[in-house]
């Protein structure tokens, strides 16, 4: 059984850049959510998907988008990167509404 | 608005006594309670949970306590060894969604 995988690990942007930041889940989930964590913080929610559609959102801006594809793996797209951007992108899988399993994240630095 | 809080953003312990790592909530709509573990350049790893119909559940060495009329759990780490060195998250699930909110994390250092 393979875990949540995320690609790539470290990214380095500039302000105004745009990102895209990738998540296979882990075998037979069928539900991915996205969470930014800043230095010193918990993750903070930002979406989730489930059946490809979009199941729920936070607190960010429309600039967060994402997508979800018939395997279940997950995409995170940020336009018009901000320097407060700069954060560790996990991603978690789940069956359902059970406990998250999360990737070792991507880590995406904004100069 | 942090409707989930963790006061205590680090904690040290002697090898072998009790670590508790607290953790404080504001809503009750709350249902299910998770503690994560992380280690550095790892993502959070699931450690043990609580519905909120039970005050106590117990894994192993790990015991999660949940006080919903003081809007409080804990998790106790019974006894504790270096390995659990690591930050605590605990997670608390909004009823009927799958939308959890974190605290901001407890650093524990289990001295040898």
């Amino acid at each position: 059984e393979t875990g949540v995988t995320q690609s790539p690990t470290h990214l380095i942007k500039t302000r105004g850049q745009q990102v895209t930041l990738r998540c296979s889940s882990q075998s037979g989930h069928n539900t991915v959510s996205w969470y930014q964590q800043a230095l010193g913080q918990g993750p903070q929610f930002i979406f989730q998907y489930y059946r490809e559609e979009e199941n729920g959102r936070g607190n960010f801006p429309p600039r967060f988008s994402g997508l979800q594809f018939p395997n279940y793996s997950s995409e995170l797209n940020v336009n018009a990167l901000e320097l407060d951007d700069s954060a560790l992108y996990l991603c978690a899988s789940s069956l359902g509404t059970g406990e998250l399993f999360f990737g070792e994240g991507s880590r995406l630095t904004v100069l | 608005d942090q409707q989930v809080k963790q006061n205590s953003p680090s904690l040290s312990v002697q090898e072998g006594r009790i670590s508790i790592l607290n953790c404080d909530y504001t809503n009750s709509m709350f249902d299910y309670f998770l503690w994560y573990k992380k280690y550095p350049a790892e993502g959070p790893t699931f450690l043990i949970s609580i519905s909120s119909i039970k005050d106590k559940n117990e894994d192993g060495r790990f015991t999660v306590f949940l006080n919903k009329s003081a809007k409080h759990l804990s998790l106790h780490i019974v006894p504790s060894q270096p390995g659990d060195s690591a930050v605590y998250f605990c997670a608390a699930r909004l009823y009927n969604f799958n939308k959890f909110y974190f605290g901001s994390g407890t650093k524990l250092n289990v001295k040898p």
